[in-house]
């Protein structure tokens, strides 16, 4: 299956700092896809990307589908503690089998 | 909010022992898939299925695997000989018509 790079792997960050994150691919997407993972739960939707070049908000979540179909960002503004925990981006051809990242695992200091 | 179901939550077994995992789908959903996360890696996809018939596989996929769904409710993973690689998180995955894919909470599998 399609690899997908996403970084970075881990990050600490303060109460209130934004967040980045991005996913990188050799091979295109339809439809890129950011997930968040708390323990011990499955994979919940955040945010999903469907057109080339488009930007996404969902509250303090912005992502954006890169102009090449390789690649995505996610950004979170203003983090708070409950932002804690693995965000994982997808990528989807037209079949809807998903290909993850590895994740990047968030920690919020208070 | 409607919720993919998965029993049971822990599964322990001894290598070589068959094993089925189940799944309770949202109920008007048509596609129903399986995949797993090994401790600190990705999610990997396993088997999509749709129409009594698995629709795509991957290569971990292998005999050793198998999905069924036995009535109209559950969708079941059954892995007929457990090898100690295959300790995983499992997750059943289900959506409807173009919508979204629901994750269930997943059934932590140890073999030992």
């Amino acid at each position: 299956g399609q690899q997908l790079n996403q970084s970075p792997q881990s990050m600490f960050i303060q109460e209130g700092e934004d967040v980045s994150m991005n996913c990188t691919s050799s091979s295109i997407f339809n439809t890129w896809l950011w997930y968040k993972q708390d323990p011990g739960e499955g994979p919940v939707l955040l945010i999903a990307l469907y057109k080339a070049g488009e930007l996404t908000s969902n509250g303090r979540l912005t992502a954006q589908f890169g102009i090449t179909r390789k690649d995505s960002f996610l950004n979170i503004s203003a983090s708070i503690p409950s932002d804690v925990g693995i965000y994982f981006c997808a990528g989807q051809l037209n079949d809807y089998k998903l290909s993850f990242g590895a994740g990047t695992t968030v920690t919020v200091r208070a | 909010e409607p919720e993919v179901t998965q029993t049971p939550s822990h599964q322990v077994t001894q290598m070589g022992q068959e094993v089925i995992l189940r799944c309770v789908p949202i109920s008007n959903h048509l596609y129903f898939y399986w995949y797993r996360q090994i401790l600190g890696q990705k999610v990997e996809f396993l088997v999509s299925f749709y129409n009594n018939e698995i629709s795509e596989k991957s290569e971990i996929f292998d005999d050793q695997f198998s999905v069924e769904r036995p009535d109209g409710s559950n969708f079941t993973l059954k892995i007929r000989s457990t090898k100690l690689e295959d300790s995983a998180m499992y997750f059943c995955a289900s959506r409807g018509w173009g919508e979204k894919l629901f994750f269930g909470s997943g059934t932590q599998l140890s073999v030992l």
